[in-house]
Protein backbone atom coordinates (compact mmCIF):
# COMPACT_ATOMS: atom_id res chain seq x y z
CA UNK A 1 0.00 0.00 0.00
CA UNK A 2 1.07 3.29 -0.76
CA UNK A 3 2.00 5.95 2.49
CA UNK A 4 3.31 9.55 2.58
CA UNK A 5 5.23 10.48 5.57
CA UNK A 6 5.93 13.80 6.51
CA UNK A 7 8.36 13.64 9.61
CA UNK A 8 8.24 17.59 10.75
CA UNK A 9 4.69 18.69 12.79
CA UNK A 10 6.05 22.03 13.34
CA UNK A 11 8.29 24.19 11.36
CA UNK A 12 9.46 28.11 11.75
CA UNK A 13 10.59 30.43 9.94
CA UNK A 14 11.69 34.03 9.96
CA UNK A 15 9.72 36.23 7.29
CA UNK A 16 11.66 36.35 3.79
CA UNK A 17 14.09 33.55 4.87
CA UNK A 18 13.80 29.93 3.37
CA UNK A 19 12.46 26.83 4.61
CA UNK A 20 12.36 23.36 3.39
CA UNK A 21 9.17 20.92 4.45
CA UNK A 22 10.50 17.01 4.49
CA UNK A 23 8.26 14.31 2.86
CA UNK A 24 8.80 10.65 1.76
CA UNK A 25 6.54 7.97 0.04
CA UNK A 26 6.35 4.36 -1.01
CA UNK A 27 5.24 3.16 -3.60
CA UNK A 28 5.75 0.33 -6.05
CA UNK A 29 4.12 2.10 -8.98
CA UNK A 30 6.51 4.31 -11.62
CA UNK A 31 3.48 6.39 -12.80
CA UNK A 32 2.18 8.70 -10.19
CA UNK A 33 1.72 12.64 -8.76
CA UNK A 34 2.52 14.22 -6.29
CA UNK A 35 1.16 17.51 -4.63
CA UNK A 36 1.94 19.71 -1.84
CA UNK A 37 -1.73 21.60 -0.73
CA UNK A 38 -1.77 24.35 1.76
CA UNK A 39 -4.43 24.36 4.63
CA UNK A 40 -5.13 27.50 6.00
CA UNK A 41 -7.39 27.84 8.96
CA UNK A 42 -10.19 28.27 6.78
CA UNK A 43 -9.78 24.60 6.13
CA UNK A 44 -9.79 24.75 2.24
CA UNK A 45 -7.03 22.86 0.67
CA UNK A 46 -4.86 24.88 -1.74
CA UNK A 47 -3.04 23.33 -4.27
CA UNK A 48 0.41 24.73 -4.02
CA UNK A 49 2.44 22.73 -6.95
CA UNK A 50 2.34 19.41 -7.93
CA UNK A 51 5.05 17.12 -10.02
CA UNK A 52 4.42 14.08 -12.44
CA UNK A 53 6.64 11.28 -11.37
CA UNK A 54 7.77 10.75 -15.11
CA UNK A 55 9.56 14.54 -15.34
CA UNK A 56 12.67 14.86 -13.91
CA UNK A 57 12.51 18.39 -13.92
CA UNK A 58 11.78 19.64 -10.20
CA UNK A 59 8.25 21.89 -10.61
CA UNK A 60 8.36 25.26 -9.43
CA UNK A 61 5.47 27.69 -8.69
CA UNK A 62 7.16 31.10 -8.06
CA UNK A 63 8.45 31.16 -4.86
CA UNK A 64 7.62 27.33 -4.12
CA UNK A 65 10.08 24.83 -5.84
CA UNK A 66 10.26 21.10 -5.09
CA UNK A 67 13.21 18.41 -4.90
CA UNK A 68 11.76 15.13 -6.40
CA UNK A 69 14.26 12.17 -5.48
CA UNK A 70 12.22 9.36 -7.64
CA UNK A 71 15.16 6.65 -6.09
CA UNK A 72 14.82 7.94 -2.76
CA UNK A 73 10.69 8.44 -2.41
CA UNK A 74 11.73 11.87 -1.48
CA UNK A 75 9.60 15.19 -2.13
CA UNK A 76 10.78 18.09 -0.40
CA UNK A 77 9.42 21.72 -0.49
CA UNK A 78 11.08 24.82 -0.87
CA UNK A 79 9.23 28.08 0.00
CA UNK A 80 11.42 31.20 -0.46
CA UNK A 81 11.27 34.88 0.59
CA UNK A 82 8.37 33.37 3.07
CA UNK A 83 5.64 35.61 4.07
CA UNK A 84 3.14 35.92 6.91
CA UNK A 85 0.18 34.32 4.47
CA UNK A 86 2.43 31.34 4.47
CA UNK A 87 1.61 30.44 7.81
CA UNK A 88 -0.30 27.30 7.41
CA UNK A 89 -0.66 23.47 7.60
CA UNK A 90 1.07 22.04 4.69
CA UNK A 91 0.55 18.59 3.32
CA UNK A 92 2.28 16.20 0.92
CA UNK A 93 0.12 14.04 -0.84
CA UNK A 94 0.70 10.92 -3.84
CA UNK A 95 -1.79 9.69 -6.28
CA UNK A 96 -2.19 7.25 -9.33
CA UNK A 97 -3.09 8.34 -12.86
CA UNK A 98 -6.71 7.81 -12.75
CA UNK A 99 -8.20 4.73 -14.86
CA UNK A 100 -7.32 0.74 -14.59
CA UNK A 101 -9.41 0.75 -11.67
CA UNK A 102 -7.68 3.33 -10.23
CA UNK A 103 -9.71 5.95 -8.73
CA UNK A 104 -7.13 8.86 -8.28
CA UNK A 105 -7.53 9.18 -4.64
CA UNK A 106 -5.25 11.23 -2.82
CA UNK A 107 -3.05 9.47 -0.04
CA UNK A 108 -2.17 12.31 2.14
CA UNK A 109 0.76 12.74 4.86
CA UNK A 110 0.06 13.83 8.44
CA UNK A 111 1.26 17.68 7.64
CA UNK A 112 3.40 19.91 8.89
CA UNK A 113 2.23 22.74 10.50
CA UNK A 114 4.51 26.56 9.05
CA UNK A 115 5.31 29.16 11.39
CA UNK A 116 5.88 32.59 9.91
CA UNK A 117 7.73 34.86 11.85
CA UNK A 118 7.71 38.73 11.45
CA UNK B 1 -20.95 27.55 -8.59
CA UNK B 2 -17.23 28.89 -8.52
CA UNK B 3 -16.31 26.74 -6.09
CA UNK B 4 -16.98 23.63 -3.95
CA UNK B 5 -19.60 24.61 -1.63
CA UNK B 6 -19.89 22.07 1.76
CA UNK B 7 -22.87 22.67 4.22
CA UNK B 8 -23.50 23.08 6.88
CA UNK B 9 -19.92 24.79 8.19
CA UNK B 10 -20.41 23.42 11.42
CA UNK B 11 -22.54 21.08 12.87
CA UNK B 12 -23.11 19.52 16.59
CA UNK B 13 -24.44 16.26 17.25
CA UNK B 14 -25.22 14.36 19.79
CA UNK B 15 -24.01 10.92 19.87
CA UNK B 16 -26.51 8.40 18.00
CA UNK B 17 -28.37 11.42 16.19
CA UNK B 18 -28.20 10.82 12.39
CA UNK B 19 -26.74 13.54 10.40
CA UNK B 20 -26.47 14.91 6.84
CA UNK B 21 -23.36 16.68 5.04
CA UNK B 22 -23.98 18.20 1.63
CA UNK B 23 -21.40 19.06 -0.86
CA UNK B 24 -22.35 20.99 -3.93
CA UNK B 25 -19.28 20.68 -6.37
CA UNK B 26 -18.49 22.60 -9.61
CA UNK B 27 -20.79 22.39 -12.60
CA UNK B 28 -19.73 19.69 -14.85
CA UNK B 29 -17.27 18.44 -12.65
CA UNK B 30 -17.74 14.71 -12.85
CA UNK B 31 -15.06 13.31 -9.97
CA UNK B 32 -16.32 13.82 -6.45
CA UNK B 33 -14.66 12.58 -3.22
CA UNK B 34 -15.15 13.20 0.29
CA UNK B 35 -12.29 12.59 2.61
CA UNK B 36 -12.65 12.58 6.46
CA UNK B 37 -9.97 14.64 8.20
CA UNK B 38 -9.65 14.34 12.19
CA UNK B 39 -7.72 16.89 13.95
CA UNK B 40 -4.35 17.58 13.25
CA UNK B 41 -3.94 14.87 11.00
CA UNK B 42 -4.35 14.35 6.99
CA UNK B 43 -7.11 14.28 5.30
CA UNK B 44 -8.33 10.27 4.78
CA UNK B 45 -10.25 9.03 1.63
CA UNK B 46 -14.01 7.85 2.30
CA UNK B 47 -15.33 7.38 -1.08
CA UNK B 48 -15.39 8.71 -4.41
CA UNK B 49 -17.97 9.46 -7.72
CA UNK B 50 -17.57 9.39 -11.42
CA UNK B 51 -21.16 11.04 -11.90
CA UNK B 52 -23.83 9.44 -9.97
CA UNK B 53 -22.05 6.23 -9.62
CA UNK B 54 -19.99 5.68 -6.22
CA UNK B 55 -17.21 3.51 -7.65
CA UNK B 56 -15.45 3.16 -4.54
CA UNK B 57 -16.73 3.32 -1.14
CA UNK B 58 -13.42 0.70 0.34
CA UNK B 59 -12.65 3.73 2.90
CA UNK B 60 -16.12 4.33 4.77
CA UNK B 61 -15.05 3.35 8.40
CA UNK B 62 -18.19 1.67 8.88
CA UNK B 63 -21.81 0.78 7.27
CA UNK B 64 -23.10 4.13 9.28
CA UNK B 65 -21.61 6.06 6.68
CA UNK B 66 -23.60 6.23 3.69
CA UNK B 67 -22.99 8.66 0.64
CA UNK B 68 -25.14 9.13 -2.49
CA UNK B 69 -25.00 11.58 -5.77
CA UNK B 70 -27.93 10.53 -7.30
CA UNK B 71 -27.76 13.14 -10.64
CA UNK B 72 -24.74 13.41 -10.59
CA UNK B 73 -24.24 16.63 -8.94
CA UNK B 74 -24.83 16.94 -5.81
CA UNK B 75 -24.13 14.59 -3.15
CA UNK B 76 -24.64 13.80 0.30
CA UNK B 77 -22.93 12.20 3.36
CA UNK B 78 -24.83 10.52 6.04
CA UNK B 79 -23.35 9.34 9.06
CA UNK B 80 -26.48 7.61 10.85
CA UNK B 81 -26.41 6.69 15.03
CA UNK B 82 -23.07 9.14 14.85
CA UNK B 83 -20.55 8.31 17.84
CA UNK B 84 -17.66 10.63 19.00
CA UNK B 85 -14.97 9.00 17.28
CA UNK B 86 -16.75 10.53 13.95
CA UNK B 87 -15.93 14.30 15.30
CA UNK B 88 -13.71 15.11 12.19
CA UNK B 89 -13.73 17.53 9.14
CA UNK B 90 -15.56 15.99 6.48
CA UNK B 91 -14.07 17.06 2.92
CA UNK B 92 -15.45 17.12 0.04
CA UNK B 93 -13.29 17.64 -3.54
CA UNK B 94 -14.41 17.59 -7.09
CA UNK B 95 -12.65 17.48 -10.54
CA UNK B 96 -12.94 17.88 -14.39
CA UNK B 97 -12.47 14.44 -14.95
CA UNK B 98 -9.41 11.83 -14.21
CA UNK B 99 -5.70 11.83 -15.28
CA UNK B 100 -3.70 15.02 -14.53
CA UNK B 101 -7.06 17.69 -13.73
CA UNK B 102 -6.33 18.82 -10.50
CA UNK B 103 -8.88 18.81 -7.64
CA UNK B 104 -10.72 21.63 -5.89
CA UNK B 105 -11.67 21.30 -2.07
CA UNK B 106 -14.79 22.78 -0.21
CA UNK B 107 -13.91 24.27 2.94
CA UNK B 108 -15.66 21.00 4.62
CA UNK B 109 -18.08 21.00 7.23
CA UNK B 110 -16.62 20.44 11.17
CA UNK B 111 -18.69 17.92 12.85
CA UNK B 112 -18.66 17.66 16.94
CA UNK B 113 -20.28 14.86 18.25
CA UNK B 114 -21.24 15.05 21.73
Amino acid sequence: AQTVTQSQPEMSVQEAETVTLSCTYDTSESDYYLFWYKQPPSRQMILVIRQEAYKQQNATENRFSVNFQKAAKSFSLKISDSQLGDAAMYFCAYRLPHGSGNTGKLIFGQGTTLQVKP
Amino acid sequence: GAGVSQSPRYKVAKRGQDVALRCDPISGHVSLFWYQQALGQGPEFLTYFQNEAQLDKSGLPSDRFFAERPEGSVSTLKIQRTQQEDSAVYLCASSLGGGGYGYTFGSGTRLTVV
